[in-house]
């Protein structure tokens, strides 16, 4: 079946401007978790929804981040007024429920350059 | 207090010989979740090896096992018979709590390379 999938693979963009990354899980997965990777770093958690409501989103640097996921199903993460420090790769992952035991499966990413 | 600590940054290891990658966990949880998570040059994340805080026996799956030494708060990941597809960054990671919604933290990775 299909994996997670994340679009753009690669998004350029320049200082100030808004960008949206999107986020396509495996399909039936409740949970969905956006991750921030720098370079040499491991993922650092974002946002965590569970069906449509953002159940925990201590993890959002600032208020220019913000995610949705209307439908239970894809999600959007937004960033306004991009600074050069949003440069990371962004990573989304899905899992069927959040129980504990329950594995998130990792899409590709997004790899974000701010000029 | 870091709650995941990776202490090699990067390994290197001959093909076909095992490899032992370090991970130390830090919590006051009895209940916790500890996962291994293989990184490629390609960027996406991919599931290895998940190890219960309540689990009798070290989890295997196939050439990988986890050496889990619960007193000893260590999560070791040994890979065997090492290929050269196995080169990648490798990250430990832990869920405090086995019920419900719980963040995962993730160590900073090692590096392996496997040397033909």
């Amino acid at each position: 079946g299909a994996g997670v999938s994340q679009t753009p693979s690669n998004k350029v963009t320049e200082k100030g401007k808004y960008v949206e990354l999107r986020c396509d899980p495996i399909s039936g997965h409740t949970a969905l978790y956006w991750y921030r990777q720098s370079l040499g770093q491991g993922p650092e958690f974002l946002i965590y929804f569970q069906g449509t409501g953002a159940a925990d989103d201590s993890g959002l640097p600032n208020d220019r981040f913000f995610a949705v996921r209307p439908e239970g199903s894809v999600s959007t993460l937004k960033i306004q007024r991009t600074e050069r420090g949003d440069s990371a790769v962004y990573l989304c992952a899905s899992s069927p429920t959040a129980g504990g035991g329950d594995t998130q499966y990792f899409g590709p990413g997004t790899r974000l350059t701010v000029l | 207090a870091q709650k995941i600590t990776q202490t090699q940054p990067g390994m290197f290891v001959q093909e076909k010989e095992a490899v032992t990658l370090d991970c130390t966990y830090d919590t006051s949880d009895p209940s916790y979740g500890l996962f291994w998570y293989k990184q490629p040059s390609s960027g996406e994340m991919i599931f290895l090896i998940y190890q219960g805080s309540y689990d009798q026996q070290n989890a295997t799956e196939g050439r990988y096992s986890l050496n889990f030494q619960k007193a000893r708060k260590s999560a070791n990941l040994v890979i065997s018979a090492s290929q050269l597809g196995d080169s990648a960054m490798y990250f430990c990671a832990m869920r405090e709590g086995l019920q419900g919604y719980q963040k995962v933290t993730f160590g900073t990775g090692t590096k392996l390379q496997v040397i033909p």
